[in-house]
């Protein structure tokens, strides 16, 4: 168990609605990062945050957004959804970015757009 | 559990053999790596990481080398068990940026 969880762990949906992807990191871990993995892409990353704000941005499309809040958790939104969107969506945290790069993983949520 | 892709480069080897998986990695500035497993179902988890100022780093029956010449790294498992079965991501990280990169992946499927 890395300590890192995610809800829902399943969600299927139609093309064009949206859901939330919720991220819990590990306590003490001020940096989350949510990664896509599809069967032929591997593992994108789409968004960072550290402490609250916005710290680097990968390949995120404009339909995706992403927020962590006071309590450290974060969401990713995912809006207008679209077959191709269907994937498994990871959150990842790590003590401080600067440390290097040892992220803890969590089980993602499988997201089926059909 | 779920596949985690079906269209990965695959090494099959027999149980107690010795697996070596490589990566090749494509930013010259990049001065971390860190190979991760992921099993099936599961997210990446950690196995082991390498400075860009070393070139070799044990652990228990795993050994990642670093050729910063050729930019290519790999991932030795002594003694390959069952449990080894997974998919091996090596990553890569330019500290000036703080994320890390995933390769795509290697699967190793090891026979009893």
């Amino acid at each position: 168990d890395s300590g890192v969880t995610q809800t829902p762990k399943h969600l299927i949906t139609a093309t064009g609605q949206r859901v939330t992807l919720r991220c819990s990191p590990r306590s003490g871990d001020l940096s989350v990062y949510w990664y896509q993995q599809s069967l032929d892409q591997g593992l994108q990353f789409l968004i960072q945050y550290y402490n609250g704000e916005e710290r680097a941005k990968g390949n995120i499309l404009e339909r995706f957004s992403a927020q962590q809040f006071p309590d450290l958790h974060s969401e990713l939104n995912l809006s207008s959804l679209e077959l191709g969107d269907s994937a498994l969506y990871f959150c990842a945290s790590s003590v401080d970015p600067g440390e290097g790069g040892e992220l803890f993983f969590g089980e993602g949520s499988r997201l089926t757009v059909l | 559990g779920e596949s985690v892709g079906l269209h990965l480069p695959t090494l099959s080897v027999q149980e107690g053999d010795n697996s070596i998986i490589n990566c090749a990695y494509s930013n010259s500035a990049s001065d971390y790596f860190i190979w991760y497993k992921q099993e099936s179902g599961k997210g990446p988890q950690f196995i082991i990481d390498i400075r860009s100022n070393m070139d070799k780093r044990q652990g228990q029956r795993v050994t990642v080398l670093l050729n910063k010449t050729v930019k290519h790294l790999s991932l030795q498992i002594a003694a390959t068990q069952p449990g080894d079965s997974a998919v091996y991501f090596c990553a890569e990280l330019d500290s000036g940026y703080s994320t890390l990169t995933f390769g795509k992946g290697t699967m190793l499927l090891v026979s009893p």
